[in-house]
This record gives structure tokens, C-alpha cells and sequence, in this order.
């Protein structure tokens, strides 16, 4: 496809259970991104890879968020023990270049509900 | 750090009648700005983006925005809006020399005949 494609669309999860969310770049985009969106709030940053290396994962909530793009290309992030303040759309944005000011192309995201 | 304001949540306006979003940010920075569209269902798309040169800049859509430094202000405006702008837009900020986007909290614009 033309986009960045996230699967699944939707996720419930059991507290405790470990989730593993897949986002698929556009083709060659170097820079991809992670954001969680909780319910009426703006996207907040979690982690930035450029190509395989993670340059910045200062957004991660805490040592249950694990993130990996092994092959500088198809990324996923994995939480283990969900808990219920987990629960929020994940957005994964990639970029065709890592200059400041290059635009980002947003996925439509995996909703994840742990109840 | 970086932070972005959007004090509106939700803005209702009729067809035709003109709009204006306000966005204003906080930084120790010069920053990269820019606006963010969600249509229904559909993933974030860039409106616009000021990096440098003129303030005043402008979407394919009819839609522009306005740097101010001095008010830290970034509104988004348009003359006349249609049915077809209803959707969430999110402001964002970027320091120069960074990738990484500080978004607000996003302003629902709903657009009604």
C-alpha cells in the first residue's frame, strides 16, 4: 500500500496479558515514530527510530514498552503486563528523511483496550 | 521542553461562515510549527507547516495560518468553511533540529449546514 499501515485495528487485552502492535512504514522512509493517544488528549511521543537504531525512546512510560525495528523497516511495539491505563490509540508515523521539518505520515492507528 | 496550547476543544460553525483555531506554544527554542488534520476514521495528515520565510502560510484547501513570535501564536483560519473541514485538527511544535513533534490537545471543528 501507499500509507502506514498499522495492525490490528483494534486490540483488547486482559490485564496482564502482553500485546504486540505492528506498524509497516511507507517504503524507505528512514524515521518512524510511536504515539499514544489516551481519549481527548492530543498524540504524545513514545520512541524514534532512524532506520534499525532507536535514538530516542525518552517517551516511554515505563520498562513494560518495548519497541524494536530490526530491519529498518516493519516496527513493533510490544507492551507486556498491560494495564488498564494502557488503554489508548497507538499511532506509528514514518518519514522520508530525518531533517527537522520533514513531514510525518500517520497510520490509523491500533486501539487497544485492556479491561 | 516544548508545550502547545489549543484552548478551544470543540468549535462549531455554520457552512460558509469563517473560522479561526488558536494554537499557541511555549518554548526556550526556535521550533518548527505545524497543523494536523483528522478526518473520521481516517489517520492525521499534515495541513500546513511554518519553517522559515514568510509567516503567513497557506494549505491546498484554503485553509492558513500565521506565525507570530512575539504572541508564540500559530491560529489557523479560513474564509469559508464546508461541510467536508469537519474534523479534529491538532497543532504541533518541533525544535529546529528535531524530528520530534509536542502536539496539543487537538480542537474539534464541526462544520453544520
Amino acid at each position: 500500500g501507499a500509507g502506514v499501515s498499522q495492525s490490528p485495528r483494534y486490540k483488547v487485552a486482559k490485564r496482564g496479558q502482553d500485546v504486540a502492535l505492528r506498524c509497516d512504514p511507507i517504503s524507505g522512509h528512514v524515521s518512524l515514530f510511536w504515539y499514544q493517544q489516551a481519549l481527548g488528549q492530543g498524540p504524545e511521543f513514545l520512541t524514534y527510530f532512524q532506520n534499525e537504531a532507536q535514538l530516542d525512546k525518552s517517551g516511554l512510560p515505563s520498562d513494560r514498552f518495548f519497541a524494536e525495528r530490526p530491519e529498518g523497516s516493519v516496527s513493533t511495539l510490544k507492551i507486556q503486563r498491560t494495564q488498564q491505563e494502557d488503554s489508548a490509540v497507538y499511532l506509528c508515523a514514518s518519514s522520508h528523511d530525518s531533517s527537522s521539518g520533514a513531514p510525518l505520515h500517520f497510520g490509523n492507528g491500533t486501539r487497544l483496550t485492556v479491561t | 521542553a516544548q508545550s502547545v496550547t489549543q484552548l478551544d476543544s470543540q468549535v462549531p460553525v455554520f457552512e460558509e461562515a469563517p473560522v479561526e483555531l488558536r494554537c499557541n506554544y511555549s518554548s526556550s527554542v526556535s521550533v518548527y510549527l505545524f497543523w494536523y488534520v483528522q478526518y473520521p476514521n481516517q489517520g492525521l495528515q499534515l495541513l500546513l507547516k511554518y519553517l522559515s520565510g514568510s509567516t503567513l502560510v497557506e494549505s491546498i484547501n484554503g485553509f492558513e495560518a500565521e506565525f507570530n513570535k512575539s504572541q508564540t501564536s500559530f491560529h489557523l483560519r479560513k474564509p469559508s468553511v464546508h461541510i467536508s473541514d469537519t474534523a479534529e485538527y491538532f497543532c504541533a511544535v518541533t525544535p529546529q533540529g528535531f524530528q520530534k513533534l509536542v502536539f496539543g490537545t487537538g480542537t474539534r471543528l464541526l462544520v453544520s449546514p
